[in-house]
């Protein structure tokens, strides 16, 4: 247990539907951040929380929505996603960012399939 | 691009050999990062190196930094079936983070 956690596990939907991920981190943390996974793809950092503030957006679609209630929940409204969008969503969390990253922890993931 | 390439994309050893995964980059760095990851998990943190380091150990791991080769290896000594993943390397320059594609490893008992 990396003190990450995420849910749901796996989840399948089609285009029309509206899901959400969401992410809990029970380490003291001040920064979260979404991550997509695809097959034989590099690990995309999708956004960055920093004290609740969002600090990336890495051109990420509008179909992808991101919340931060507080420092230690984050999450990742989804509606009309496409097939293309399936991957494993990664959540992660680190004390501080900006200037040079620490040490990330990882959520297990949020294995999602678009039909 | 800042981001790393792991090299190779796949290695297959034997339990008790030793594994080795190199990391090249083309920009400046303030520190790099590998990461392991079990099939379908998230990602486990392994070592940090600084800019300024060379040589760092964590148990059977140690990681090298060639700054002026851009480039960063990861020795996995005396391998075990549940060393069994792939690992990542991670670049990280003011506020960027960028991992690489990964070299899957196997390690057959």
């Amino acid at each position: 247990e990396t003190g990450v956690t995420q849910t749901p596990r796996h989840l399948v939907m089609g285009m029309t539907n509206k899901k959400s991920l969401k992410c809990e981190q029970h380490l003291g943390h001040n920064a979260m951040y979404w991550y997509k996974q695809s097959a034989k793809k590099p690990l995309e950092l999708m956004f960055v929380y920093n004290f609740k503030e969002q600090t990336e957006n890495n051109s990420v679609p509008s179909r992808f929505s991101p919340e931060c209630p507080n420092s230690s929940h984050l999450f990742l409204h989804l509606h009309t996603l496409q097939p293309e969008d399936s991957a494993l969503y990664l959540c992660a969390s680190s004390q501080g960012s900006g200037g040079s990253y620490n040490e990330q922890f990882f959520g297990p993931g949020t294995r999602l399939t678009v039909l | 691009s800042q981001q790393g390439e792991e090299d190779p994309q796949a290695l297959s050893i034997q339990e008790g050999e030793n594994a080795t995964m190199n990391c090249s980059y083309k920009t400046s760095i303030n520190n790099l990062q590998w990461y392991r990851q079990n099939s379908g998990r998230g990602l486990v943190h392994l070592i940090l190196i600084r800019s300024n380091e060379r040589e760092k150990h964590s148990g059977r791991l140690r990681v090298t930094l060639d700054t002026s080769k851009k480039s960063s290896s990861l020795l996995i000594t005396a391998s075990r079936a549940a060393d069994t993943a792939s690992y990542f390397c991670a670049t990280v320059f003011n506020n960027d983070m960028r991992f690489g594609a990964g070299t899957r490893l196997t390690v057959k008992p």
